[in-house]
C-alpha cells in the first residue's frame, strides 16, 4: 500500500556539518515528491520538490535526490545552521486522479552549536 | 501577501459541541486542503477542494464537513466534537495539484 517512512526519527548534527535526511516510499507510481520543514508551533514550510523524471534537484543549501530503483528520497542540507533545527517531512503524490499527498512521520533535526 | 490564514489559533471544545475552523488564502489558488496532525505523526488529509463548489473526501473525513463557496475560503466544520478529534488542524492551498502546498500555522483544537 501507500506509505512514506523515514529511516531515522531523530538526527543530531554539529553546526556547519552537512545533514542528510532519508525517506523511503512504497508507491512506485508516485510522480511528485516534496520536502517540508516544520518548526515548533508552525505549519509545514515548503523546502524543495522533485518530479519523477528527475533524480536530483538543487536549491539554496539543499539538494533532493530521488532513487526510483530503490524508492528512496533524501534531503541534503549543506553547512547546517541552528535555524535548520526542525522536523522535516517528506511527502509523495501518487500519479493520476488522487490529489492526496502522503506524508511521512517526520525526522527531527537538531543542530548543535 | 498573507498567504494562508487560519482562525482561531487555539480552541477548547466540550464533547458534542460544534465549531467551524476558518481558512482563507489570498493567492488565488484553486486547490485547498484540510489536514490533521496528531502528536509525533505526519499529516492526514481530511477533505480537499479543486475549486469553488467542488469538494472531496480525503483519508480521514468522518466527523467533518467542508464547503467551498468562494475561491478564497474553505471552512471545516465539526458537528459533534469527539475526543478523537483533538489534534492540530492545518489548511493548505496550491495553484495546481503538482505544485507545492502552502500551509497556514494551524488551529490547535482540544476536545474535553
Amino acid at each position: 500500500g501507500e506509505s512514506v517512512g523515514l529511516h531515522l526519527p531523530t538526527l543530531s548534527v554539529q553546526e556547519g556539518d552537512n545533514s542528510i535526511i532519508n525517506c523511503a516510499y512504497s508507491n512506485s507510481a508516485s510522480d511528485y515528491f516534496i520536502w517540508y520543514k516544520q518548526e515548533s508551533g508552525k505549519g509545514p514550510q515548503f523546502i524543495i520538490d522533485i518530479r519523477s523524471n528527475m533524480d536530483k534537484r538543487q536549491g539554496q543549501r539543499v539538494t533532493v535526490l530521488l532513487n526510483k530503483t530503490v524508492k528512496h528520497l533524501s534531503l541534503q542540507i549543506a553547512a547546517t545552521q541552528p535555524g535548520d533545527s526542525a522536523v522535516y517531512f517528506c511527502a509523495e503524490k501518487p500519479q493520476g486522479g488522487s490529489e492526496k499527498l502522503v506524508f511521512g512521520k517526520g525526522t527531527k533535526l537538531t543542530v548543535n552549536p | 501577501n498573507a498567504g494562508v490564514t487560519q482562525t482561531p489559533k487555539f480552541r477548547i471544545l466540550k464533547i458534542g459541541q460544534s465549531m467551524t475552523l476558518q481558512c482563507a488564502q489570498d493567492m488565488n489558488h484553486n486547490y485547498m486542503y484540510w489536514y490533521r496532525q496528531d502528536p509525533g505523526m505526519g499529516l492526514k488529509l481530511i477533505y480537499y477542494s479543486v475549486g469553488a463548489g467542488i469538494t472531496d473526501k480525503g483519508e480521514v473525513p468522518n466527523g467533518y464537513n467542508v464547503s467551498r463557496s468562494t475561491t478564497e475560503d474553505f471552512p471545516l466544520r465539526l458537528e459533534l466534537a469527539a475526543p478523537s478529534q483533538t489534534s492540530v488542524y492545518f489548511c493548505a492551498s496550491s495553484s495546481l495539484s503538482n505544485q507545492p502546498q502552502h500551509f497556514g500555522d494551524g488551529t490547535r483544537l482540544s476536545i474535553l
